[in-house]
Parts: C-alpha cells; sequence; structure tokens
C-alpha cells in the first residue's frame, strides 16, 4: 500500500527565516511526486510535479527536490503571505493509475 | 476558465437524510475524482471515473456511498442514509487523465448531526 508521511505537521518561522518541509513516501514504483498548498476553506491548489530522483523546481520563494525515498519543499525567505497547509502526494506506475495518496501535510505560519 | 465547481458548498443535514454533492469538471478533462478531507485522515480518494466510468472506487467507506457520472460534464457523489461520521469537506478534482495536474473544486462541507 501506498504511503505517505509528512513531517513536521506545523512549523512557525519568523518572515525571512528558511526552513524546508519532509514528504517522505513509500510507493511501488513512483510515477510522480506533486505539491499541494491549501489555504483555509479553500481546494487544493497545485505547485509542482517530479518525476525521476534528482529532479528539482522552483517558483518564487519555492524549491521541491526528489529522492528515491523523500521530497523536500524548501521556502526561502518566506512572507506571511506563504502561509498554508502544504500537501505532498504520489501517484504509483501501475498501469492506468491515476490515485493521489495525499500526506496529512505540514501548517505553514509565516509570522511578520 | 471556470476551474471546478461544487454545490453546494456547505450542507447541513441530520442523521439518516439523503445528501447528495454536485461537481462540474474543468471542459475538456475526461478524468474526475472525488476526495473527503478529515482532520484524523487527511486527504482521500473516494473514487475515480475516466471518460465518465468509474476506475477505482476502492474507497469508498460503505454502500451508503454512491457516485455515477452521467455525461462528461456532471457527476454526483451521493449519501444515503448519512450518519454524523460523515461529517466532513468533500472535493472534486478533474485532470486531463494519465500524470496530468488534478485541479480541485473549492469543495462541500458537510455537517451531518
Amino acid at each position: 500500500e501506498d504511503q505517505v508521511t509528512q513531517s513536521p505537521e506545523a512549523l512557525r518561522l519568523q518572515e525571512g527565516e528558511s526552513s524546508s518541509l519532509n514528504c517522505s513516501y513509500t510507493v511501488s514504483g513512483l510515477r510522480g511526486l506533486f505539491w499541494y498548498r491549501q489555504d483555509p476553506g479553500k481546494g487544493p491548489e497545485f505547485l509542482f510535479t517530479l518525476y525521476s530522483a534528482g529532479e528539482e523546481k522552483e517558483k518564487e520563494r519555492l524549491k521541491a527536490t526528489l529522492t528515491k525515498k523523500e521530497s523536500f519543499l524548501h521556502i526561502t525567505a518566506p512572507k506571511p503571505e506563504d502561509s498554508a497547509t502544504y500537501l505532498c502526494a504520489v501517484q504509483a506506475s501501475n498501469f492506468g493509475n491515476e490515485k493521489l495518496t495525499f500526506g496529512t501535510g505540514t501548517r505553514l505560519t509565516i509570522i511578520p | 476558465d471556470a476551474g471546478v465547481i461544487q454545490s453546494p458548498r456547505h450542507e447541513v443535514t441530520e442523521m439518516g437524510q439523503e445528501v447528495t454533492l454536485r461537481c462540474k469538471p474543468i471542459s475538456g478533462h475526461n478524468s474526475l475524482f472525488w476526495y473527503r478531507q478529515t482532520m484524523m485522515r487527511g486527504l482521500e480518494l473516494l473514487i475515480y471515473f475516466n471518460n465518465n466510468v468509474p476506475i477505482d472506487d476502492s474507497g469508498m467507506p460503505e454502500d451508503r456511498f454512491s457516485a455515477k457520472m452521467p455525461n462528461a460534464s456532471f457527476s454526483t457523489l451521493k449519501i444515503q442514509p448519512s450518519e454524523p461520521r460523515d461529517s466532513a469537506v468533500y472535493f472534486c478534482a478533474s485532470s486531463s487523465g494519465g500524470l496530468e495536474t488534478q485541479y480541485f473544486g473549492p469543495g462541500t462541507r458537510l455537517l451531518v448531526l
């Protein structure tokens, strides 16, 4: 069974204080790893897809990296508007499978 | 692009009542997903359709839950009878299929009293 574990559950940072969120996964062949951002009362918003170990993607203050067992979401010099819950999900490589298995998320709070 | 549309946004009902949640996917997308989100279990896939055909319903909790997709632009998730433990936020998402990005709707917040 595919499993995704995210840590920490919650993280409070001062504005400008860089840090990383972790996503560890167990999957029977990784097809893709996804990062989403979720604001309170809203649906998850897509950030990145990573396909293979060593891959990196960046968007503004966020950078996602991938190894064979985990992914990191690095946040550089965060601003209060980066406060949200960040979700990680994996898709296994079973033929025709489109199912995403999500972690429970990291709730990030950036203090001005 | 209107995005994924869900209705109602909020639903409060009493135990034993039938609840129907509705979803309109993004035009042109051929895969549709129903998820449930709770504090305890996070975001879980209930069922997904490809080209209106149910592909994986292994996440549907029990026979009280059913989902249909009569055409490419509409899907329903029905709970009958509803129970307090069904209280959660239900999300619909759609994609172009395969490894393509899933885009989520705003969700329906369900409270069963």
